[in-house]
């Protein structure tokens, strides 16, 4: 069964700084992985998505690495800003089937 | 329309009752899932459409939820005899592609309360 795993649950830095999030998966049979963000009280907002033959995709502050072999993937953010503040998740879609399988998220707060 | 819709955002309902939650996904959009958010989790999966057609049923956690799509568009989750245990945000999320390679949107939610 695919388990997904966010490393940190949360994260508080201040303005300014770079980041790394985690998120690691059991079974490296997918068709991709897809980052995305919530804010308090909303849905989900797609930030990248990385298909299973690809190594990173990158959207302006964000990058995001994939290792299937692995089983990881990483999100980085450079330059953090107050703005950024929000839950971000991670979802790999499993081989197989049309699900998306979550990991529980990161809380990133960035505070001026 | 330009994203994901959903409606009620908020619904408060009684133990008992029956609630319909609605998902307007992206125009022309083939694919549509329904996800169930607990508080502090993540989205845990639901069901999934293609066109009309229900195509995998397996996260419903029990009879008492049913959803539809009749003409391929708009989709209804139905929660029948609600219990406090469905008390969650229920996400809809739609995407272009039919392969299992396309990217999802998802709606803003709706937030089911049950007292």
């Amino acid at each position: 069964k695919q388990e997904v795993t966010q490393i940190p649950a949360a994260l508080s830095v201040p303005e300014g700084e770079n980041l790394v999030l985690n998120c690691s998966f059991t079974d490296s049979a997918i068709y991709n992985l897809q980052w995305f963000r919530q804010d308090p009280g909303k849905g989900l907002t797609s930030l990248l998505l990385i298909q299973s033959s690809q190594r990173e995709q990158t959207s302006g502050r964000l990058n995001a690495s994939l290792d299937k072999s692995s089983g990881r993937s990483t999100l980085y953010i450079a330059a953090s800003q107050p703005g950024d503040s929000a839950t971000y998740l991670c979802a790999v879609r499993v081989y197989n089937t049309d699900k998306l399988i979550f990991g529980t998220g990161t809380r990133l707060q960035v505070f001026p | 329309g330009a994203g994901v819709s959903q409606s009620p955002r908020y619904k408060v309902a009684k133990r008992g009752q029956d609630v319909a939650l609605r998902c307007d996904p992206i125009s022309g959009h083939v694919s549509l899932f329904w996800y169930q958010q607990a508080l502090g989790q993540g989205p845990e999966f639901l069901t999934y459409f293609q066109n009309e057609a229900q195509l995998d049923k397996s996260g419903l956690p029990s009879d008492r939820f049913f959803a539809e799509r009749p003409e391929g568009s708009v989709s209804t989750l139905k929660i029948q005899r609600t219990q406090q245990e469905d008390s969650a945000v229920y996400l809809c999320a739609s995407s272009f592609r039919t392969q299992n390679t396309g990217e999802l949107f998802f709606g803003e939610g709706s937030r089911l309360t049950v007292l």
